[in-house]
């Protein structure tokens, strides 16, 4: 089973800053199989990103993702309010999909 | 508008059923895979199953492989988990969500909770 290891496990920002969230998995994933979520408290999660770099219907330009192999980034340009919430990542390979375990990203 | 409304969770004794449904509105239902996902109290997401939009294919996390089965009724728009062999660690809010790789479309999930 591929393990994703999400880090910081919160990152304490300000409104306006860039927050640059890390994925990791424990073997290789096929950009096309990496999906970025974010949850806020008492919602069910949103897709923001799949294929590793693709943004979801609806998604602001602000959120881009990157990366290749074992490492992904979620990048958030400028945090709006709204942004501070939970981000999690998942892979999908092998009919299986497994999540990290997520990054809280807080107002500072 | 695209719904999903999942129904069925509650309290139940280790070791015992439940099954849960799942309601699609809004979209073709028969055009897509379906997956479950849940959240323990607290804690991070966990995936649990995926079923292909005919119903050929099911794959399963290794934590409920065995003990839960994912299926659908493209007729009556709804997926199901049929949960069995329940556990405390089983307790957790229960999304359903569309999507053939990626879940990219949630409910608002139903609560199941194990507990004697």
């Amino acid at each position: 089973e591929i393990v994703l290891t999400q880090s910081p496990g919160t990152l304490s920002l300000s409104p306006g800053e860039r927050a640059t969230l890390s994925c990791r998995a424990s073997q290789s994933v096929s950009s096309n199989y990496l999906a970025w979520y974010q949850q806020k408290p008492g919602q069910a999660p949103r897709l923001l990103i799949y294929g590793a770099s693709t943004r979801a219907p609806g998604i602001p330009d602000r959120f881009s993702g990157s990366g290749s192999g074992t490492d992904f980034t979620l990048t958030i340009s400028r945090l709006e309010p709204e942004d501070f919430a939970v981000y999690y990542c998942q892979q999908y390979v092998d009919s299986r999909g497994t999540f990290g375990q997520g990054t809280k990203v807080e107002i500072k | 508008q695209m719904q999903l409304v999942e129904a069925g969770g509650g309290v139940v004794q280790p070791g015992r059923s439940l099954r849960l449904s799942c309601a699609a509105s809004g979209f073709t239902f028969s055009g897509y895979g379906m997956h479950w996902v849940r959240q323990a109290p607290g804690k991070g997401l966990e995936w649990v199953a995926i079923i292909g939009s005919d119903g050929s294919n099911e794959y399963y996390a290794d934590s409920v492989r065995g003990r839960f089965t994912i299926s659908r009724d493209n007729s009556k728009n709804t997926l199901y988990l049929q949960m069995n062999s329940l556990r405390v660690e089983d307790t957790a809010v229960y999304y359903c969500a569309r999507g053939d790789l990626f879940p990219g479309y949630w409910g608002k999930g139903t609560l199941v909770t194990v507990s004697s």
